[in-house]
């Protein structure tokens, strides 16, 4: 039984790059969240899919970040153009549609922008 | 507006003592959801609990055990005999049932819990 799964787990890199992540989802899932959580804090919610459509973003998603989740499967989240403002970790969350929406957490990509 | 306060930051406990987190939220929905999730050092976040927003029972699970009030908007989860490896972060987290939505998280800032011997 394979839970979420994140790649990469790290990443460094340069400001002004664009860096990419995915998620595989648990695979009976049909919804997929991303947040993002920095020292100190709770996980803030990003986005969510339900199958292949992404039905909602949060402020905190600026116009340099974009998600897809293509076919309804795993998801990329990209960001272009890093700032050091953008060093968290990201994690990403799959869950059943229904009453039971407990969602089950990947391990996270942890994103340092130098 | 949806909002979690977990006002303890750090907790020090002795193994074999009882701890109590406390977990506030707000809320303007009547039919919302309550979690608990644990993160342990190695990051990854771990389901706990949930609770809906129509069963006040109190609920208890081996040593862990939640209390949910909602005259007081209160959830507050306590370990019994703590244990060295109940050190982590735990996080309370809100979901409103919003009809055709996708019951995001709202998470509080966490409460780090260390149990030393």
């Amino acid at each position: 039984d394979t839970g979420v799964s994140q790649n990469p787990r790290h990443k460094i890199t340069k400001r002004g790059q664009n860096v990419t992540f995915r998620c595989d989802p648990i695979s009976e899932h049909n919804r997929l969240y991303w947040y993002r959580q920095t020292l100190g804090q709770g996980p803030e919610f990003l986005t969510y899919f339900q199958n292949e459509a992404q039905l909602e973003k949060s402020r905190l998603l600026s116009d340099r970040f974009s998600a897809e989740r293509p076919k309804g499967s795993f998801s990329t989240l990209e960001i272009q153009r890093t700032e050091q403002g953008d060093s968290a970790m990201y994690l990403c969350a799959s869950s059943h549609r229904g009453e039971y929406n407990e969602q089950f957490f990947g391990p996270g990509t942890r994103l340092t922008v130098l | 507006a949806q909002k979690v306060t977990q006002a303890q930051t750090e907790i020090s406990v002795v193994e074999k003592e009882d701890v109590t987190l406390d977990c506030v939220y707000e809320t303007r929905d009547t039919t919302y959801y309550l979690f608990w999730y644990k993160q342990p050092p190695s990051g990854e976040l771990v389901f706990l609990i949930r609770r809906n927003s129509f069963d006040e029972q109190n609920e208890i699970s081996g040593r862990y055990s939640w209390n949910f009030q909602k005259s007081t908007s209160s959830f507050n989860f306590t370990i019994t005999a703590s244990q060295v490896v109940d050190s982590a972060v735990y996080f309370c987290a809100l979901s409103e049932g919003v009809t055709g939505g996708g019951n995001k998280l709202t998470f509080g800032t966490g409460t780090q819990l260390k149990v030393e011997l």
